[in-house]
C-alpha cells in the first residue's frame, strides 16, 4: 500500500460538464501520473508531474489538464466532459527512493459521461 | 507501433494448468515490472526484475534483458489467478513508462 487514495471513486456527469478528479498521495513521493485505461488500449498516459507546479503532457493530454499545487496533490481536470472521455482513471505514483522502476497504483475513478 | 508487446491478449485455461504470458519490448529498459488486475479491481504489483527469475509463491517471471523479453508463468493455475496481467517497462531516460495492453487470463474451474 502505497498510501495513494482517489476521489470520487465513481461519478456520472453529463456532456459539457467540467469534471476534477482527486489524487493524494502520503508519502511525499515526486513524480505523479494520472493514466486512463480503455478495452483494447491499455493504460495510456495523460499527465504526469515532476514536483510541484512541473507538469507535462503524456500521450492522450486534449481535454484534460492537471495541477499541482501541493507534493500530495495531484488535479486531473476534464474542462468539457466528452462521451470519449468516458474511462476508468488511474492515479500512480513513483517512488524515487529504492527502485525507481515501480509505479503504485491508486484503486481508480470510473468516470460515466451521458 | 507499441513499444511493449505482450501476448496472447486472451487466454483461456482450465484449472491446474501451466500459464506462460509473454511480454516483448522495443524500447531500452533496466528493469520491467509485471501488475496484476482482478476484474473491476484496481492494479498490484507482481514483480520488478533486471536479470533472471524472481518467484512467489506460484508464480514466475523471468527477463532477458538482451533478448527484450520476459514471461510470466503460473504454475498450477487457479481460478482466483483469473485477471488482467499487464507488463510495463521503465525508460531508462526520461519519465513516462511504457505499457503493454495486457493479457486477459480466465481459469475455469
Amino acid at each position: 500500500d502505497a498510501g495513494i487514495t482517489q476521489s470520487p471513486r465513481h461519478k456520472v456527469t453529463e456532456t459539457g460538464t467540467p469534471v476534477t478528479l482527486r489524487c493524494h498521495q502520503t508519502e511525499n513521493h515526486r513524480y505523479m501520473y494520472w493514466y486512463r485505461q480503455d478495452p483494447g488500449h491499455g493504460l495510456r498516459l495523460i499527465h504526469y508531474s515532476y514536483g510541484v507546479k512541473d507538469t507535462d503532457k503524456g500521450e492522450v493530454s486534449d481535454g484534460y489538464s492537471v495541477s499541482r499545487s501541493k507534493t500530495e496533490d495531484f488535479l486531473l481536470t476534464l474542462e468539457s466532459a466528452t462521451s470519449s472521455q468516458t474511462s476508468v482513471y488511474f492515479c500512480a505514483i513513483r517512488p524515487t527512493s529504492g527502485s525507481s522502476y515501480e509505479q503504485y497504483f491508486g484503486p481508480g475513478t470510473r468516470l460515466t459521461v451521458t | 507501433k507499441n513499444e511493449v508487446e505482450q501476448s496472447p491478449q486472451n487466454l483461456t485455461a482450465q484449472e491446474g494448468e501451466f500459464i506462460t504470458i509473454n511480454c516483448s519490448y522495443s524500447v531500452g529498459i533496466s528493469a520491467l515490472h509485471w501488475l496484476q488486475q482482478h476484474p473491476g479491481g484496481g492494479i498490484v504489483s507482481l514483480f520488478m526484475l533486471s536479470s533472471g527469475k524472481k518467484k512467489h509463491g506460484r508464480l514466475i517471471a523471468t527477463i532477458n534483458i538482451q533478448e527484450k523479453h520476459s514471461s510470466l508463468h503460473i504454475t498450477a493455475s487457479h481460478p482466483r489467478d483469473s485477471a488482467v496481467y499487464i507488463c510495463a517497462a521503465p525508460p531508462n531516460t526520461g519519465n513516462q513508462f511504457y505499457f503493454g495492453t495486457g493479457t486477459s487470463l480466465t481459469v475455469i474451474p
